[in-house]
């Protein structure tokens, strides 16, 4: 299966300390892209990181690509309470996005 | 741009009965997705339409699924007769691009009773 799966399944950070979150995956991509969708919202896209590519910043985002490892790494630096969120990583393949189970983040006040 | 929209929000029905859940892309996206999202078996890709043909509809469930594109602004998935385990969180995503990101909507939550 293509699917992700991200690790760890749950987080509890305090404000303004940095949140990782990892992501593994068993075959071949085209991308991989991250989520964030907020209680009972839709999801969102975050960032998008081809297969050629190691590393992408967006904001206070870092996402890592490893593909000779098959995994994937999202750093939320400074955190906020905003930020608190379940993240999806999610691998394309031709035009199929298959996610993980996602990573529930709280960020703590 | 609104996003994507769908409708409605909350459907509350009983077994048996049918459901439509309705979506608008994105102006200008060729690309349409259903997915279904439970907390057991995550987000699953339902179909996926380009340029309002379905190309791959080897996630919906079973027959009592269809979903239709009739024109490039909006799209239909209906169930019937719906059962208990069709209750979930059903979302639409456009895209402008196979392999770009998706735009999702805010999703219809399902309950059927």
């Amino acid at each position: 299966s293509q699917q992700g799966e991200e690790d760890p399944q749950a987080l509890s950070i305090q404000e303004g300390e940095n949140a990782t979150m990892n992501c593994s995956y068993k075959t071949s991509i085209n991308n991989l892209q991250w989520y964030r969708q907020n209680s009972g919202r839709g999801l969102v896209h975050l960032i998008l990181i081809r297969s050629n590519e190691r590393e992408k910043h967006s904001g206070r985002l870092r996402v890592t690509l490893d593909t000779s490892k098959k995994s994937s790494s999202l750093l939320i630096t400074a955190s906020r309470a905003a930020d608190t969120a379940s993240y999806f990583c999610a691998t394309a393949f031709d035009y199929k996005l298959s996610f993980g189970a996602g990573t529930t983040v709280t960020v703590r006040a | 741009d609104a996003g994507v929209i769908q409708s409605p929000r909350h459907e509350v029905t009983e077994m048996g009965q049918e459901v439509t859940l309705r979506c608008k892309p994105i102006s200008g996206h060729n690309s349409l997705f259903w997915y279904r999202q439970t907390m057991m078996r995550g987000l699953e890709l339902l179909i996926y339409f380009n340029n309002n043909v379905p190309i791959d509809d080897s996630g919906m469930p079973e027959d009592r699924f269809s979903a239709k594109m009739p024109n490039a602004s909006f799209s239909t998935l209906k169930i019937q007769p719906s059962e208990p385990r069709d209750s979930a969180v059903y979302f639409c995503a456009s895209s402008d691009g196979t392999l770009n990101e998706q735009y999702f909507g805010p999703g219809t939550r399902l309950t059927v009773t």
